[in-house]
């Protein structure tokens, strides 16, 4: 149990396009999905908590207005990365957590952005 | 400054070699969990340790949990290439943080 998927896996967009990553709990509701940036070999950072019906909370330094994010359902939470860049090239996993803690959370299996 | 800081941060072995990852702070956590990340995949949570001084096996890996609930680390006996990925300690406090991270290649 406790399956976490990611829409799509990987996405290569030209500079200037937007791209949306969803993130699926398939077998659990979930109250709170979480978004993550990770580079090659470092550690999460955490991007924005989502709540199911409410809007995100971005962490310090997090651009709301460039990553959009909309948790529609129990199930489903999207990351838009609006007028993507080279810069914003990364891997972005989200995790999904039942009891809005993150001491248990659900990780999906990543997306892998390349804007060119 | 990171809270939890993990040492060493690469360490690549050969196959069959023992190795140990540290965690340490200087906050006093309630628990501890470590993750293993493949490369291209998401983390995956290995165990959790709740008490200090706790020790936990999976298998070839030992986790401790010190004393103080300050540090932890994780000790991997006879490596293979398939304990290859980046290792993450990870805690809460008023907010949930993880560690720097250990990026271990275990060579065949």
């Amino acid at each position: 149990g406790a399956v976490v998927s990611q829409h799509p896996s990987w996405v290569i967009c030209k500079s200037g396009t937007s791209v949306k990553i969803e993130c699926r709990s398939l077998d659990f509701q979930a109250t709170t999905m979480f978004w993550y940036r990770q580079f090659p070999k470092q550690s999460l950072m955490l991007m924005a908590t989502s709540n199911e019906g409410s809007k995100a909370t971005y962490e310090q330094g997090v651009e709301k207005d460039k990553f959009l994010i909309n948790h529609a359902s129990l199930t489903l939470s999207t990351l838009t990365v609006t007028s993507a860049h080279p810069e914003d090239s990364s891997f972005y996993i989200c995790s999904a957590s039942p009891d809005s803690t993150q001491e248990t959370q659900y990780f999906g299996p990543g997306t892998r952005l390349l804007v060119l | 400054t990171q809270l939890l800081e993990q040492s060493p941060q690469f360490l690549s072995i050969q196959e069959g070699e023992n190795l140990t990852v540290y965690c340490n702070s200087s906050s006093v956590f309630s628990s501890l969990q470590w993750y293993r990340q493949e490369p291209g995949e998401g983390p995956v949570l290995l165990v959790t340790v709740v008490t200090g001084g706790e020790v936990k096996k999976l298998k070839r890996l030992t986790f401790q949990f010190g004393d103080a609930r300050k540090d932890s680390s994780l000790h991997i006996t006879a490596a293979q290439p398939g304990d290859t990925g980046l290792y993450l300690c990870a805690g809460g406090l008023s907010q949930f943080y993880f560690g720097t991270g250990t990026s271990l290649t275990v060579i065949p």
